[in-house]
């Protein structure tokens, strides 16, 4: 079965704009949570979506938002890019939910902000 | 830092010989996660073991899980190069404003040389 799809791969924006970016989940899997990698602050969790309820959020300030669709697919949002955003954001989906057990990752949307 | 710590952040070792990498955690946990990623794409998941579960094997992977020094080691035995990844050690964290949390630690860079 398909795995799951992040869009788009990359992209470059810059200070002040905003961005949106989807992650479609293995089929039959509720739970959509996502991430953000950079070098310096290592893999951190954003938040999880589970049935279009947000179960839980990282510590991260307002500007970063998401939501899910009633097919389970999920969009995030950035919105007043800042330098520091300029990451790999990384989506996971799962049947169950994070605590249940093993995620199955997307290729991930490396973002760059100028 | 609410991330778990790695060690050693970089290891570099010829093929057939076997690699052990470490995680520490900070908070208790309810299963603790290990992953892979090859440089810049999507984690993997290798193996998950929950917090009444001292040891666990899977193929050449071998889990071991302390929560009273609330650390956990993975090996990898008889190791290729295309072992070559970075691994991360994941905890579904209990408490501390953790609960619902991935909390992912830095991770351990490994090279196998052929």
């Amino acid at each position: 079965k398909a795995g799951v799809t992040q869009t788009p791969r990359y992209l470059i924006k810059t200070r002040g704009q905003q961005v949106t970016l989807s992650c479609s989940p293995i089929s039959g899997h509720r739970s959509v949570s996502w991430y953000q990698q950079t070098p310096g602050q290592g893999l951190q969790f954003l938040f999880e979506y589970f049935s279009e309820t947000q179960r839980n959020k990282g510590n991260f300030p307002g500007r970063f938002s998401g939501r899910q669709f009633s097919n389970s697919r999920s969009e995030m949002n950035v919105s007043t890019l800042e330098l520091g955003d300029s990451a790999l954001y990384l989506c996971a989906s799962t049947k169950s939910g994070i605590r249940t057990g093993e995620l199955f990752f997307g290729e991930g949307s490396r973002l760059t902000v100028l | 830092s609410q991330q778990g710590e790695e060690d050693p952040q970089a290891l570099s070792i010829q093929e057939g010989e076997n690699a052990t990498m470490n995680c520490s955690y900070k908070t208790s946990i309810n299963n603790l996660q290990w992953y892979r990623q090859n440089s810049g794409r999507g984690l993997v998941h290798l193996i998950l073991i929950r917090s009444n579960e001292r040891e666990k094997h899977s193929g050449r992977l071998r889990v071991t899980l302390d929560t009273s020094k609330k650390s956990s080691s993975l090996l990898i035995t008889a190791s290729r190069a295309a072992d070559t990844a970075s691994y991360f050690c994941a905890t579904d964290a209990i408490g501390s404003g953790n609960t619902g949390k991935l909390i992912f630690g830095q991770g351990t860079t490994l090279q196998v040389k052929p």
